[in-house]
C-alpha cells in the first residue's frame, strides 16, 4: 500500500481557514486520495475523497495536485468542532480496507 | 450518529478469557468492517465481510475470528486474551465493498 506523509500536528483559531496537507509521491493511478478525521472519543468520520480533481462538499475541500503526489485538505472556516485527528489515506480503487497513517492532530483556539 | 451500533461499550475481562463484540451495520450496507486502534499501534484493520462473505484479511491475530450474519450484523471474536489485546475496537460499514466507510462509536476492551 502506497505510503502518506502528514504533519504530527497543526494549530488554528476559530473561524480561519485551515489548510492540511499530505504528501503521497508513491501514488498510483489508480489510487484515490481519502481523508477521515477522528474528533476525540469517537469512531473515524469519513470528511472526502477525489482522484484526480479538486473536490468540495459540505465539510471541506481536497486540492490534488496535478501531479497527484500531494493534496491538501481544506476547511474553509474552523470551528472548535473540528478539532480532531485527520488522516490521509491511499485507497487502491476497487480496493476495500483503509490503511491509517499517524494522521495530523488538529488544534482550534477560540 | 453514524447508524453503526456496537455493543458492548466497555469490556472488562481477565488474561485467557474470551469474548465476543457485535457490530450492526447501517440500514441497507451488505459490508461490515473491524478494525483495532491501540496507543502503540494505531488504528488497524482486521478483517472485512461483505454479504455474508470474508472478503479481505488484514492484521488479525488467529486468536480473534469474526463472521457476519445473514441479517448482515457481524460478530468479533477474541480468545485467549492478553494484555496487548486492550484496545478500542471499531466496526465501519459500507453499501458496496468498497464505498465510504461509517465507523460505530467502537467498543473498548480491557485485558486485566
Amino acid at each position: 500500500d502506497a505510503k502518506t506523509t502528514q504533519p504530527n500536528s497543526m494549530e488554528s483559531n476559530e473561524e480561519e481557514p485551515v489548510h492540511l496537507p499530505c504528501n503521497h509521491s508513491t501514488i498510483s493511478g489508480t489510487d484515490y486520495i481519502h481523508w477521515y478525521r477522528q474528533l476525540p472519543s469517537q469512531g473515524p468520520e469519513y470528511v472526502i475523497h477525489g482522484l484526480t480533481s479538486n473536490v468540495n462538499n459540505r465539510m471541506a475541500s481536497l486540492a490534488i495536485a496535478e501531479d497527484r503526489k500531494s493534496s491538501t485538505l481544506i476547511l474553509h472556516r474552523a470551528t472548535l468542532r473540528d478539532a480532531a485527528v485527520y488522516y490521509c489515506i491511499l485507497r487502491e480503487g476497487g480496493g476495500d480496507k483503509l490503511i491509517f497513517g499517524t494522521g495530523t492532530r488538529l488544534q482550534v483556539f477560540p | 450518529d453514524s447508524g453503526v451500533t456496537q455493543t458492548p461499550k466497555h469490556l472488562i475481562t481477565a488474561t485467557g478469557q474470551r469474548v465476543t463484540l457485535r457490530c450492526s451495520p447501517r440500514s441497507g450496507d451488505l459490508s461490515v468492517y473491524w478494525y483495532q486502534q491501540s496507543l502503540d499501534q494505531g488504528l488497524q484493520f482486521l478483517i472485512q465481510y461483505y454479504n455474508g462473505e470474508e472478503r479481505a484479511k488484514g492484521n488479525i491475530l488467529e486468536r480473534f475470528s469474526a463472521q457476519q450474519f445473514p441479517d448482515l450484523h457481524s460478530e468479533l471474536n477474541l480468545s485467549s486474551l492478553e494484555l496487548g489485546d486492550s484496545a478500542l475496537y471499531f466496526c465501519a460499514s459500507s453499501v458496496g465493498p468498497t464505498g465510504e466507510q461509517y465507523f460505530g462509536p467502537g467498543t473498548r476492551l480491557t485485558v486485566t
